[in-house]
């Protein structure tokens, strides 16, 4: 099965630094990979995804880069804020209906 | 309405208790999905209606019994849980289309004494 691989566990950056979260995932059929937010005691929340067929994709402050062929996709976040403060996952999917396999996770810092 | 409701919030049970977690979307999605979450870890999938039916079931003991009444409507019916099931139960729903955006609820947090 698919196996995904996110790094770093814990990140603290100073209000207004650059964030940059990395995934690594092993099924080469995976096509979907969404980013999720989730503060603390609440849902998590899809904040940006791409697809296979798109190598970068950005929303304002946020953007995802993929690279197919070393399997291997990064959250960028620039210009943080103390509310960017969450822990973020990666996932890997192959298509609707289908499994959804998380990253193990990065909590993020935001330092005022 | 763009949300995916769950109850109840919260549930505390014994280990000889019947209850029922309750999700409802109307999206118009036709997947729906269950999810664990234990502290500080990721969402782990349970299962996966598709129009439905169940269509994965990640090797979930049957003590967690998935229903599916109809296309907004998703039930986990629990009996004879044990303590380490205690965890905040997640679920999601997802469009019919080829990738798979999904939108959670906001879970229940499951305790079981």
């Amino acid at each position: 099965g698919e196996n995904v691989e996110q790094h770093p566990s814990t990140l603290s950056v100073q209000e207004g630094d650059s964030a940059v979260i990395k995934c690594t995932y092993s099924d080469s059929a995976s096509n979907y990979f969404p980013w999720y937010k989730q503060e603390l005691g609440k849902r998590p929340q899809l904040i940006i995804d791409i697809r296979s067929n798109v190598g970068e994709k950005k929303d304002q402050r946020i953007a995802v880069t993929l690279n197919k062929t070393a399997k291997h996709f990064s959250l960028h976040i620039t210009e943080t804020q103390p509310e960017d403060s969450a822990v973020y996952f990666c996932a890997a999917s192959k298509g609707s209906y289908q499994k959804v396999t998380f990253g193990t996770g990065t909590k993020l810092q935001v330092i005022p | 309405d763009t949300e995916v409701t769950q109850t109840p919030k919260h549930l505390v049970m014994g280990m000889t208790n019947k209850k029922s977690l309750k999700c409802e979307q109307h999206m118009g999605h036709r997947a729906m999905y269950w999810y664990k979450q234990k502290a500080k870890k990721p969402p782990e999938l349970m299962f996966v209606y598709s129009y439905e039916k169940l269509s994965i079931n990640e090797s979930v003991p049957s003590r967690f019994s998935p229903e599916c009444p109809n296309s907004s409507l998703l039930n986990l019916h629990l009996h004879a849980l044990q303590p380490e099931d205690s965890a905040l139960y997640l679920c999601a729903s997802s469009q019919a289309d080829t990738y798979n955006e999904q939108f959670f609820g906001p879970g229940t947090r499951l305790t079981v004494l």
